[in-house]
C-alpha cells in the first residue's frame, strides 16, 4: 500500500522560532496534501492543504511547500505561540479521496 | 465545512459484545470514512461509507468485524462487532466537503 514517511515523531521549539515537519510519500500519482493538527482529546483539524498543480501555500504563520519531482512536502509554522503545541498529521490523497496519514509529530513550543 | 457529530463520546464495553456508532452530518455528502486511531499512534482508514452500497474495506479490515451502514447522505453508522481489548481506539467518521476532509468529534472506545 502506499505509505507516508513524516518526521520528526518530536520537535520542541522556543516560542517565537519557527518549527518545519517533513513528509515524503511514494505515489507520484498523489495529487492532495492536507496538514492537520490534533490537540489532545481533540479531532483532527485541517490547518492547511496543497495540491500538485502549486509549489507553497501561505496561510498567515502557516505555509507548506511542496516537491513533486522529490515526493516530500512540508510545514511551516513562523512565530510560534504555546497554542501551536500539538499533534500535526500530514496526509496524501491515495485516490478516490481516501487519505493516507503520516506517523505524527508532537510539538511543544516552549515559553 | 459540514458541521459533523459522532454517538456515543465514549463507552465501555465488555470483550465479546458489540457497539454501534453513529455518525451524522448537517447537509448531504457523498463520501463518508470510517478511520481507527489507536492511543498514541496516527489515523488508519477502515473502510469507505457508501451510500446504497456496500461499504469499501482496507486491507486488514473486514466486513464481518466491522459492519458499516450508509441508508442515505447524511448518516453512517459503524459496529464493532465481538470486541476484544486490541479493539479499544477511538473511532472517528470524516466526511468530504468541497474537496476536503473534515472528522468527527471521535468515539473513544474501551474494551475490557
Amino acid at each position: 500500500g502506499e505509505n507516508v514517511e513524516q518526521h520528526p515523531s518530536t520537535l520542541s521549539v522556543q516560542e517565537g522560532d519557527s518549527a518545519v515537519i517533513k513528509c515524503t510519500y511514494s505515489d507520484s500519482a498523489s495529487n492532495y496534501f492536507p496538514w492537520y493538527k490534533q490537540e489532545l482529546g481533540k479531532r483532527p483539524q485541517l490547518i492547511i492543504d496543497i495540491r500538485s498543480n502549486v509549489g507553497e501555500k501561505k496561510d498567515q504563520r502557516i505555509a507548506v511547500t511542496l516537491n513533486k519531482t522529490a515526493k516530500h512536502f512540508s510545514l511551516h509554522i513562523t512565530e510560534t505561540q504555546p497554542e501551536d503545541s500539538a499533534v500535526y498529521f500530514c496526509a496524501e490523497n491515495e485516490g478516490a479521496q481516501k487519505l493516507v496519514f503520516g506517523q505524527g509529530t508532537r510539538l511543544t513550543i516552549n515559553p | 465545512s459540514a458541521v459533523i457529530s459522532q454517538k456515543p463520546s465514549r463507552d465501555i464495553c465488555q470483550r465479546g459484545t458489540s457497539l454501534t456508532i453513529q455518525c451524522q452530518v448537517d447537509s448531504q455528502v457523498t463520501m463518508m470514512f470510517w478511520y481507527r486511531q489507536q492511543p498514541g499512534q496516527s489515523l488508519t482508514l477502515i473502510a469507505t461509507a457508501n451510500q446504497g452500497s456496500e461499504a469499501t474495506y482496507e486491507s486488514g479490515f473486514v466486513i464481518d468485524k466491522f459492519p458499516i451502514s450508509r441508508p442515505n447522505l447524511t448518516f453512517s453508522t459503524l459496529t464493532v462487532s465481538n470486541m476484544s481489548p486490541e479493539d479499544s481506539s477511538i473511532y472517528l467518521c470524516s466526511v468530504e466537503d468541497i474537496n476536503e476532509q473534515y472528522f468527527g468529534p471521535g468515539t473513544r472506545l474501551t474494551v475490557t
